[in-house]
């Protein structure tokens, strides 16, 4: 059965603190990996992963995927308060729309 | 240009009741997916509709179906509701057919059956 796994489950930090949030995945007909934020309802998207080894970046946060080892991480450098939230891991299938999603990390920072 | 739109936001229902969720795409998204998300879980998969056919469905029962609009915009009903039904249920919007896959979400309805 495809799934998705994240770990830690829940992790709580000190403001300025650096964090990696890990994803491993195993999912047929895998098309690209798909890092989300939600704060309170609506997840907001953060990176697409496609390619192996490709760092993605925009502003403290960056990604890679290594589809050889079938895991991503997230890492969150200088962490704040503002970054405490649920952060979500998916699986993007071929030929559909359909996301997997893990249960999710929750990250907690504390000033 | 106005994101994912969901209504309602907030529903209260009473089991064995009928419910009707609606989505508005992001202009010019031609595919839009529906997912259930119980406290503590990622959300799970129920539909999803591309040009107006169904391309995928989630391991959901009967009682949920769905369906998309000439405008894109889509509907989820669930019939004969349950306890078990009380979510948040997320609609997100892609463009669809290949032409950037990445999903954008709207706030979500929070449906809670008593």
């Amino acid at each position: 059965e495809d799934k998705v796994v994240q770990s830690p489950l829940s992790l709580v930090v000190h403001e300025g603190d650096t964090v990696t949030l890990n994803c491993s995945y195993e999912v047929t007909n895998f098309r690209s990996l798909l890092w989300y934020k939600q704060e309170k309802k609506a997840p907001t998207f953060l990176f697409m992963l496609t390619s192996s080894g490709i760092e993605k970046k925009s502003g403290r946060l960056s990604s890679i995927l290594d589809k050889k080892e079938l895991f991503s991480i997230l890492n969150i450098t200088a962490t704040q308060t503002g970054d405490s939230a649920i952060y979500l891991c998916a699986v993007l299938y071929y030929n559909t729309d359909k996301l997997i999603f893990g249960t999710g990390t929750r990250l907690q920072v504390f000033p | 240009d106005a994101g994912v739109t969901q209504s309602p936001t907030h529903l209260i229902k009473t089991r064995g009741q009928h419910v009707t969720l609606r989505c508005s795409p992001i202009s010019g998204h031609k595919s839009v997916s529906w997912y259930q998300q119980v406290l503590g879980q990622g959300p799970q998969f129920i539909f999803q509709y591309y040009e107006k056919e169904e391309r995928g469905r989630g391991n959901f029962p009967d009682r949920f179906s769905a369906r998309q609009f000439p405008n894109y915009s889509s509907e989820l009903n669930v019939n004969a509701l349950l306890l078990g039904d009380s979510a948040l249920y997320l609609c997100a919007s892609s463009r669809g057919g290949g032409r950037g896959p990445e999903a954008f979400f709207g706030q979500g309805t929070r449906l809670t059956v008593v």
